[in-house]
């Protein structure tokens, strides 16, 4: 079984600050890991994903997340918030067997203080 | 077409009514998910088609709830006797082959229940 726990359900920064958004995961084998975005009135759309290989991953809009096996974690950062970037963002795992279904976490709504 | 396409993108329907939701994935994609999103809550998964296998129903919250997929083409959600508590958007994906591919997303139907 495999499952995302996303730490925060609201996380609220000032315009230029870090932005630090937390992705816990569970999965029995090697996952692969996204981070999907949803801004106000939109659907979803993929910010970044980890499949194999190089554990830093860089998405679109500045966004980056590492990958840490040792944590179980797929935090999402960005180094200076823009005003633009206040949306809701999803955690997600595929296991890379099984029926492999996508998993979303309950997501975090992100707000820019201007 | 270019992208998952839904239909319709909004309905609303009286209580105790049926309803049906369409979703039109991109061609070639053998896998299909439907996801709940409630207001101001995180995606809620509800079925999963990939390929011939059988589908993954564990997410469908009654016997109300039904979905089906013809080969790797149409899907269709069916609610049979609406409940106010059905209000929601639905969402469709849709994903190219198995594994490590992100999945593509419709804009959903927004559906309203009174």
């Amino acid at each position: 079984a495999q499952s995302v726990t996303q730490l925060g359900s609201h996380v609220s920064v000032s315009e230029g600050a870090l932005v630090l958004l937390r992705c816990n995961y569970s999965s029995s084998v090697p996952p692969y890991l996204f981070w999907y975005v949803q801004y106000p009135n939109q659907g979803l759309q993929l910010l970044l994903k980890y499949t194999t290989g190089a554990t830093l991953v860089k998405g679109i809009n500045g966004f980056e997340a590492e990958f840490k096996k040792s944590e179980t974690s797929f935090h999402l950062t960005k180094p200076s918030a823009h005003m633009s970037d206040a949306a809701e963002y999803f955690c997600a795992v595929i296991s890379n067997f099984g029926n492999e279904k996508l998993t979303f976490g309950t997501g975090t709504r992100l707000t820019i203080i201007p | 077409g270019a992208g998952v396409s839904q239909s319709p993108s909004n309905k609303v329907t009286e209580k105790g009514k049926d309803v049906e939701l369409r979703c039109d994935p991109i061609s070639g994609h053998t896998a299909l998910y439907w996801y709940r999103q409630r207001l101001g809550q995180g995606l809620e998964f509800l079925i999963y088609f990939q390929g011939n296998s059988a589908p993954d129903k564990s997410g469908l919250p009654s016997d109300r709830f039904s979905a089906e997929r013809t080969g790797e083409s149409v899907s269709t959600l069916t609610i049979q006797r609406t409940q106010q508590e059905d209000s929601a958007v639905y969402l469709c994906a849709s994903s190219p082959r198995r594994g490590n591919t992100e999945a593509f997303f419709g804009q959903g139907t927004r559906l309203t229940v009174v």
